[in-house]
């Protein structure tokens, strides 16, 4: 079945240090790829998503791409903040009918000042 | 865009209490739905999805039952809960075209004590 692997957390960094958070996946077919965040106490964000191949979503800094070959798709930050201080979940969509979401394990990202 | 509100925001019930989770959706007509258990330590898991009124599909065995009164309603329940329901239970709609992300509600907390 599919499947979503992340490295694990928590990663902690300093201000304004380049962040990158590992994502593979398992899966048939084509695939879309998600970041979600969630932030202390708060349901998920969408953060950024991607849909095919080659592809790089972006968004507040971050972007990822969907690597097709290396079955990867890994979140990327040049500087992060102390407000990014937050969990990220990798995931992917099968793309069929139902939608369904498989999520990775969440990273911890724990950024000081 | 598309809402979910979720209800209550935190929950501590008796093992053998029943179990009512209330989530709606604004903003779009006929979304897929879809209840998810995030554990302490553990990542994401589908528990629930919907196509629509009356139509419940159980993503794995459990303790829990879901249903779907109404379109944009979508309940989680249990008749006794155990120990293991405890966890951050987060409702989700959308995804219902391909590459269309899901959108999150601020989620339950659920405690069993």
């Amino acid at each position: 079945g599919n499947s979503v692997t992340q490295m694990e957390g928590p990663v902690t960094l300093s201000e304004e240090a380049f962040l990158t958070i590992n994502c593979t996946y398992t899966a048939t077919g084509y695939p879309s790829l998600f970041w979600y965040v969630q932030y202390p106490g708060e349901g998920l964000q969408l953060l950024l998503k991607a849909t095919k191949a080659d592809d790089k979503g972006s968004n507040k800094g971050f972007e990822a791409t969907y690597r097709k070959e290396t079955t990867s798709f890994h979140l990327e930050k040049g500087s992060v903040q102390v407000s990014d201080s937050a969990v990220y979940f990798c995931a992917l969509s099968d793309n069929t009918g139902f939608q369904k979401l498989v999520f990775g394990t969440g990273t911890r990202l724990l950024v000081s000042p | 865009s598309q809402t979910i509100h979720q209800w209550p925001a935190t929950l501590v019930q008796p093992v053998g209490s029943p179990l009512s989770l209330e989530c709606t959706v604004e903003g779009t007509s006929n979304p897929n739905l879809y209840w998810y258990r995030q554990a302490a330590g553990r990542g994401l898991q589908l528990l629930f999805y919907s196509v629509g009124i009356g139509q419940i599909s159980s993503e794995v065995p459990q303790n829990l039952s879901a249903s779907r009164p109404q379109d944009r309603q979508f309940i989680l329940s249990s008749k006794k809960l155990l120990l293991s329901d405890s966890g951050f239970y987060l409702c989700a709609g959308g995804g219902d075209v391909f590459s269309q992300p899901q959108h999150f509600g601020d989620g339950t907390r659920l405690s069993i004590l």
